[in-house]
């Protein structure tokens, strides 16, 4: 188990659905972040929040829309996906932005778009 | 574009031996280095870092980093069933910018 926990672990959903991830820490970490993982591709970044403020969005598709509610909160949006969206979403927290500190990783979830 | 490289593999070793996994980067201004192991259908785990020029150990675990070649490596002593995995390197070049390399995938063979 993690201290970084992710929900949920498995969702199936058709393109016209509308979901959401969520993911929680209470280790005080202060940056927060989404990763999509196809099989044998290492993880890519999507989003990064420092203090609860985007800070990074790597051109992501409207499709996926963040959101950070407070420091221990983070979810991500779907709406609308695509079959190439299928992949392991992950989320990760830091302790504070900027200071090369390692990222924890959770569990993931397994998304499979229909 | 800051690039980070693994021998994808697979590295296989029998139990017992020493795995020796390399990564190098492009970006000089790096600054601190992770190693994560990765179970298939599973979420990385971290199981190094290292910020100085130098060698860390921890338990079977030791990495090694060389600012002036670009390269960082980790050596599992004693290899294990249990360590077989895909291994990946990050590295960050400050802020959050945190980039992994492809992965190398590790077979110990009992």
């Amino acid at each position: 188990d993690t201290e970084v926990t992710q929900t949920p672990k498995h969702l199936v959903m058709g393109m016209t659905n509308k979901k959401s991830l969520k993911c929680e820490q209470h280790m005080g970490h202060r940056a927060m972040y989404w990763y999509k993982q196809k099989a044998k591709k290492p993880p890519e970044l999507m989003f990064v929040y420092s203090y609860e403020k985007l800070s990074i969005n790597e051109s992501v598709p409207s499709r996926f829309s963040p959101e950070c509610p407070n420091s221990s909160l983070l979810n991500l949006h779907l709406h609308a996906l695509q079959p190439e969206d299928s992949a392991l979403y992950l989320c990760a927290s830091s302790h504070d932005p900027g200071d090369n500190q390692p990222q924890h990783f959770g569990d993931g979830t397994r998304l499979s778009i229909l | 574009q800051k690039e980070v490289e693994q021998n994808s593999g697979p590295l296989s070793v029998p139990e017992g031996a020493i795995a020796s996994l390399n990564c190098t980067y492009s970006d000089r201004g790096s600054q601190s280095f992770f190693w994560y192991r990765q179970y298939s259908g599973k979420s990385p785990e971290l199981i190094m870092f290292i910020y100085s020029n130098g060698d860390k150990e921890d338990g079977r675990f030791t990495a090694q980093l060389n600012k002036a070649s670009q390269y960082v490596s980790l050596l599992i002593r004693d290899s294990q069933p249990s360590d077989s995995a895909t291994y990946l390197c990050a590295v960050n070049a400050g802020g959050q910018n945190f980039v992994f390399g492809p992965g190398t995938r590790l077979s110990v063979l009992p």
